[in-house]
C-alpha cells in the first residue's frame, strides 16, 4: 500500500531564505507526483506536476524534483515571501484512480 | 472557467442527521473524487466518479456513506445518520482525462467543512 512521508511537519524560516521541503513514498510504481499547497480554511491549489519520466519542473521561484527510484522528491523555494505561508501537501498518483497525500509540511515565512 | 464549485462550505448537523455535500466540477470535466481530510490527518481518497458511473469507491466507508454523480446537476456525497467522527473537511477534485493520460490534473474545490455535533 502506498504511504507518503513529509518531512519536516512544520517550518519557520526568515523572510529571504531558500528552504527545502521533503517528499519520500514507499511505492515507485507511480504516475505521477504533485506538489499542492492549502491556506487555512480554503482548498488546493497544484502548484507543479512531475511525471514520472520526469526528473523536475519548475514554476517561477518553485522547483520540484523526482528520484522515483528511491521514491523521494523535494520542493525548493528560492526568496522566500511571507505570502508563501500555507501547508504544503504532497501526492502521488499511482495506477489506480486517486492520489495518496502526505500530511503536509506547515510553512511559516516571518517578515 | 469556474473553478471546482463545492456547497455548503460550512455544515452543522447532529448525530443521527443527514448530510449531503454537493460538487459542481471545473466546465467540461467528466471525473469527479471526493477526498476526505480528518483533523490533523491528510487527505485520503474516497471515491471516482464518471457521469452516472461509480468507478471506484474503494475508500467510502461501507455504511451510512453514498456518492452519485447524475447525467445533470452536480455530484453529490451523501453522509446518513451523522456520528462525531465524520466531522472533516470534504473534498471534490475534478478532471478532464481518464487517470493515467498525460495531462491528469485533479483540479480541487475549496471544500466542506463538516462539524457533528
Amino acid at each position: 500500500k502506498q504511504e507518503v512521508t513529509q518531512i519536516p511537519a512544520a517550518l519557520s524560516v526568515p523572510e529571504g531564505e531558500n528552504l527545502v521541503l521533503n517528499c519520500s513514498f514507499t511505492d515507485s510504481a507511480i504516475y505521477n507526483l504533485q506538489w499542492f499547497r492549502q491556506d487555512p480554511g480554503k482548498g488546493l491549489t497544484s502548484l507543479l506536476l512531475i511525471q514520472s519520466s520526469q526528473r523536475e519542473q519548475t514554476s517561477g521561484r518553485l522547483n520540484a524534483s523526482l528520484d522515483k527510484s528511491s521514491g523521494r522528491s523535494t520542493l525548493y523555494i528560492a526568496a522566500s515571501q511571507p505570502g508563501d505561508s500555507a501547508t504544503y501537501l504532497c501526492a502521488v498518483q499511482t495506477g489506480a484512480n486517486n492520489l495518496f497525500f502526505g500530511t503536509g509540511t506547515r510553512l511559516t515565512v516571518i517578515p | 472557467n469556474a473553478g471546482v464549485m463545492q456547497n455548503p462550505r460550512h455544515l452543522v448537523r447532529r448525530r443521527g442527521q443527514e448530510a449531503r455535500l454537493r460538487c459542481s466540477p471545473m466546465k467540461g470535466h467528466s471525473h469527479v473524487y471526493w477526498y476526505r481530510q480528518l483533523p490533523e490527518e491528510g487527505l485520503k481518497f474516497m471515491v471516482y466518479l464518471q457521469k452516472e458511473n461509480i468507478i471506484d469507491e474503494s475508500g467510502m466507508p461501507k455504511e451510512r456513506f453514498s456518492a452519485e454523480f447524475p447525467k445533470e446537476g452536480p455530484s453529490i456525497l451523501r453522509i446518513q445518520q451523522v456520528v462525531r467522527g465524520d466531522s472533516a473537511a470534504y473534498f471534490c477534485a475534478s478532471s478532464p482525462w481518464s487517470p493515467g493520460s498525460s495531462t491528469d490534473t485533479q483540479y480541487f474545490g475549496p471544500g466542506t467543512r463538516l462539524t457533528v455535533l
